[in-house]
C-alpha cells in the first residue's frame, strides 16, 4: 500500500498559470520534503518541514511556495510556472528519529 | 561546500557480472551516507545507509556498500547483477545536524542480457 501519495501523477499547466501539487502520507511522519528533479539530474531540495516549522532552501525561487495544513498533507504551489519549472516533483517523509526516507512516486509537471 | 560526486554517468554490465558504483563526498566531517535506486518515472527507494560502526553495510536486493574514510568514498557493490537492477542509482549524504539530504548526480545502470 502506498504510504506517500502524490497527486496527480502527471500535471500539465500553461506558462504563467498557477498550479498546486499535493502530497499525503499515512505514516504520521513529522518531517516532509519537496524535491525538484529535472531530467537526468539529481533531486534538488526545495524546502522541508519539521512539523509546522518551514525551512526554505536559499536557492529556491520565490515562485515556489508550500503549505502544510496538518501532518498528513503538504502542498507545493508554483505561482507562475515557467518552462524551466518542468520537472518531476518528489515528496518524501521520515520520522525525525529515523533516517529512512519514504518517497512518493512523484508528479511529472509539464509547462506548455 | 558540501557535495556528493558520482563520477560515472552511465555504466553497462552484463547480467551475472559484478557491479561497483562509485560515490565520493566532500564534507567537513563524516556525514550520514545513503544509496537510493530510482526506476523510470518512479520515486526513490532506499537501498542502504551508513551512520557509524561497521564500514561494510548490507542492503536490500543483494547490494552492499563500503565506507572508506581515507578516500571519502561510499561505493555500492553487487556480486551478480540481474536485469531488473537496471535503473538510476543515487548516492546521498547529510550531516547529523541537518535534515538536508544532498544527492549526487546519479549513475544510470544498463544491464546487457
Amino acid at each position: 500500500d502506498a504510504m506517500v501519495i502524490q497527486n496527480p501523477r502527471y500535471q500539465v499547466t500553461q506558462f504563467g498559470k498557477p498550479v498546486t501539487l499535493s502530497c499525503s502520507q499515512t505514516l504520521n511522519h513529522n518531517v516532509m520534503y519537496w524535491y525538484q528533479q529535472k531530467s537526468s539530474q539529481a533531486p534538488k531540495l526545495l524546502f522541508h518541514y519539521y512539523d509546522k516549522d518551514f525551512n526554505n532552501e536559499a536557492d529556491t525561487p520565490d515562485n515556489f511556495q508550500s503549505r502544510r495544513p496538518n501532518t498528513s498533507f503538504c502542498f507545493l504551489d508554483i505561482r507562475s510556472p515557467g518552462l524551466g519549472d518542468a520537472a518531476m516533483y518528489l515528496c518524501a517523509t521520515h520520522r525525525a528519529d529515523n533516517e529512512k526516507l519514504f518517497f512518493g512516486s512523484g508528479t511529472q509537471l509539464s509547462v506548455l | 561546500a558540501q557535495s556528493v560526486t558520482q563520477p560515472d554517468i552511465h555504466i553497462t554490465v552484463s547480467e551475472g557480472a559484478s557491479l561497483e558504483l562509485r560515490c565520493n563526498y566532500s564534507y567537513g566531517a563524516t556525514p550520514y551516507l545513503f544509496w537510493y535506486v530510482q526506476s523510470p518515472g518512479q520515486g526513490l527507494q532506499l537501498l542502504l545507509k551508513y551512520f557509524s560502526g561497521d564500514t561494510l553495510v548490507q542492503g536490500i536486493k543483494g547490494f552492499e556498500a563500503e565506507f572508506k574514510r581515507s578516500q571519502s568514498s561510499f561505493n555500492l557493490r553487487k556480486p551478480s547483477v540481474h536485469w531488473s537492477d537496471a535503473a538510476e542509482y543515487f548516492c546521498a549524504a547529510r550531516m547529523d545536524s541537518s535534515y538536508k539530504l544532498i544527492f549526487g548526480s546519479g549513475t544510470r545502470l544498463l544491464v546487457r542480457p
